[in-house]
């Protein structure tokens, strides 16, 4: 069983571009998750998905984010006009649909905003 | 709101011997989990412990253990017979049962393992 997917792994973006990462959760995972993880910090909730459904942005930032987790295909976290602040790492982490305790995350995607 | 700390930045130990990360946390819930996460230099995340708050035993797994303290609000990760491959920095984390299940963590604790 294959754990979870994170592409790419490193992304580098200028000033202003977008930046698309992706996620595809454990085999019968229907919930994802997406944390943000600054240099030398624990890692931050930003948003909770089920497959065509966001359960709880709260901690998303209101402008520029946005993610998605649609029927068919991966769950996408995608940021506009990225800013040098947005330089972090990204993880993404799954759950089965009756057990949503544990989380199992994916190597996550270090983007680095020049 | 949901916090957790961890008051050690940084430890540092021999190989073979025995250390204790401390955590602690707030929260108003009775019913949550509690996880140790580890975060080696490839930066995965990978789960080493977890802990269920309405059971009274302490969770083992090989050469890691807890101990809970709910009334405390206190969840220290022992490890023992340390290995050079423990060196990373590990994560208290902790979700509750309502709602999103979202995980709240730690700033982290950065352990060295020394030969």
């Amino acid at each position: 069983n294959a754990g979870v997917m994170q592409n790419p792994r490193h992304l580098v973006r200028r000033r202003g571009q977008e930046a698309r990462l992706r996620c595809s959760p454990m085999k019968g995972h229907s919930h994802v998750y997406w944390y943000r993880q600054l240099p030398e910090e624990g890692l931050k909730f930003m948003v909770y998905l089920q497959k065509e459904n966001i359960i709880d942005e709260s901690g998303m930032p209101k402008e520029r984010f946005s993610a998605e987790f649609p029927k068919e295909g991966p769950s996408i976290l995608r940021i506009q006009q990225v800013v040098r602040g947005d330089s972090a790492a990204y993880f993404c982490a799954s759950s089965p649909p009756i057990r949503t305790d544990t989380q199992y995350f994916g190597p996550g995607t270090r983007l680095t905003v020049l | 709101a949901q916090t957790v700390t961890q008051s050690q930045p940084e430890m540092s130990v021999q190989e073979a011997e025995t250390v204790t990360l401390s955590c602690t946390y707030d929260t108003s819930e009775s019913n949550y989990y509690l996880f140790w996460y580890k975060q080696p230099p490839s930066r995965q995340m990978i789960l080493v412990i977890r802990q269920e708050a309405y059971k009274q035993q302490n969770a083992t797994e090989n050469r890691f253990s807890v101990n809970f303290q709910k009334a405390a609000k206190s969840f220290s990760l022992k490890i023992s017979d340390s290995q050079l491959g423990d060196t990373a920095m590990y994560f208290c984390a902790f979700t509750t049962f309502q709602g999103a299940q979202k995980l709240v963590f730690g700033q982290g604790t950065r352990l060295t393992i020394n030969p």
